[in-house]
């Protein structure tokens, strides 16, 4: 069973739009950890956010902000005036000490593509 | 700080033939070092766990005989592919995990292009 899931697997828009990335996650701890990660063409992970489960104040930075929602077990991530320098692979990814002995678990990925 | 390097960030081999590809942390001590593959157009699958001087612990379904890891010191992890095949081309990433920092940080290297021809 996936244990996150990104149902987009690929969502296009127009520059200057906004954009929001879904990510449901499953787990039977209290404690774990939400991660978003951006994949650029050139392949190299880069870390944007990491959330701890008693933490469901929502972030922003920048033009970039997530929504952390225990409730609906959700974690989403909104780009505010999309730029195409934002295409890429997004992956939200879990971790916790239970069920995944605190290695990281990854859900399929969404692919951004901001055209001009 | 925090930085991860791979070596080599691309190669090329032929079929059955063995080849390392290196993850180092460059300015941290690890004593957990993680191993990714990602095949086109799909997501980070973990492939072992590797803990400094001991054994590393592969995942369900990865032939630990074929994808060998040693992780010597606290700052070096290799993955051999021995006897590589065309289906083992694909983007291998590494992993590591500072003593000090709580169980979840992770810090990623830029990532191993492998193509079996």
């Amino acid at each position: 069973a996936q244990k996150v899931t990104q149902a987009q697997t690929e969502i296009s828009v127009v520059e200057k739009e906004d954009v929001t990335l879904d990510c449901v996650y499953e787990t039977r701890d209290t404690t774990y950890y939400l991660f978003w990660y951006k994949q650029p063409p050139s392949g190299e992970l880069v870390f944007l956010i990491r959330r701890n489960s008693f933490d469901e104040q929502n972030e922003i930075s920048g033009r970039y902000s997530w929504n952390f929602q225990k409730s609906t077990s959700s974690f989403n991530f909104t780009i505010t005036a999309s730029q195409v320098v934002d295409s890429a692979v997004y992956f939200c990814a879990l971790s916790d000490l239970m069920e995944y002995g605190n290695k990281l678990v990854f859900g399929a990925g969404t692919i951004l593509r901001v055209k001009s | 700080g925090a930085v991860v390097s791979q070596h080599p960030s691309w190669v090329i081999c032929k079929s059955g033939t063995s080849v390392k590809i290196e993850c180092r942390s460059l300015d941290f001590q690890a004593t957990t070092m993680f191993w990714y593959r990602q095949f086109p157009k799909q997501s980070l699958m973990l492939m072992a766990t590797s803990n400094e001087g001991s054994k590393a612990t592969y995942e369900q379904g990865v032939e630990k005989d074929k994808f060998l890891i040693n992780h010597a010191s606290l700052t070096l992890s290799t993955l051999t592919v021995t006897s590589a095949h065309p289906e083992d081309s694909s983007f291998y990433i590494c992993s590591a995990r500072p003593p000090q920092e709580l169980l979840y940080e992770q810090y990623f290297g830029p990532g191993t292009r492998l193509t079996v021809t």
